[in-house]
């Protein structure tokens, strides 16, 4: 499977913990992003990386959330002392040159 | 700012087209996209249009944009009961290397056969 792959597909945690999402792109991509989908909305951009370097961060990207692509290859979301605000779905896509960004099937984090 | 719309709910019989519409705000806009998402599962690209563009054609799929009236529309023909998801229009903004993309809140496609 060459697509955008997202680890684990589900956690459960409790209020004030900490949790990391993996995501690894489609290897010849040098862009990925992630974005937060709530119930019955459409995505959220969260933050953007070209290679290793992280070059754009929504306002919605609290200091609580890093993101880190050391390697320029996969890319890993960390949120400290969860809240139960932060259940959502986390979405990482990748993309080349091109129009086009393919979305992995995401993370659903539910803060209990 | 920035504001992508789209209708909460469709419901189409089985072989019929179904047409789903958006509306956005930003007239810079580079590139329109159609994704697909089923239930507990990511986004699919569908199909997408270059701002320059006013129809796409892609097999059963047709987009149209009106970049006067800032519409986009996604014709899909001969729907079938596969075809039922929640479709998002996004756009993207960014010109040069980012592809950040501005959803609408999807639209709930029920195709009853």
């Amino acid at each position: 499977d060459t697509g955008v792959s997202q680890n684990p597909r589900h956690k459960i945690t409790k209020r004030g913990q900490n949790v990391t999402f993996r995501c690894d792109p489609i290897s010849e991509h040098n862009r990925l992003y992630w974005y937060r989908q709530t119930l019955g909305q459409g995505p959220e951009f969260l933050t953007y990386f070209q290679n290793e370097a992280q070059l754009e961060k929504s306002r919605l990207l609290s200091d609580r959330f890093s993101a880190e692509r050391p390697k320029g290859s996969f890319s890993t979301l960390e949120i400290q002392r969860t809240e139960q605000g932060d259940s959502a779905m986390y979405l990482c896509a990748s993309s080349s040159t091109g129009a086009e960004a393919f979305f992995g099937q995401g993370t659903r984090l539910t803060v209990v | 700012g920035e504001d992508v719309e789209q209708s909460l709910f469709l419901s189409v019989r089985e072989g019929d087209s179904s047409v789903i519409n958006c509306t956005y705000t930003d007239s810079s806009s580079t590139y329109l996209y159609w994704y697909k998402q089923e239930p507990g599962a990511g986004l699919q690209l569908l199909t997408y249009i270059f701002s320059n563009m006013d129809m796409k054609q892609d097999q059963r799929l047709t987009v149209l944009l009106n970049k006067k009236d800032k519409h986009l529309s996604l014709r899909i023909a001969d729907t079938q009961t596969g075809d039922s998801a929640i479709y998002f229009c996004a756009e993207s903004m960014s010109s040069g290397s980012a592809r950040q993309l501005t959803f609408g809140s999807g639209t709930q496609l029920t195709v009853l056969p």
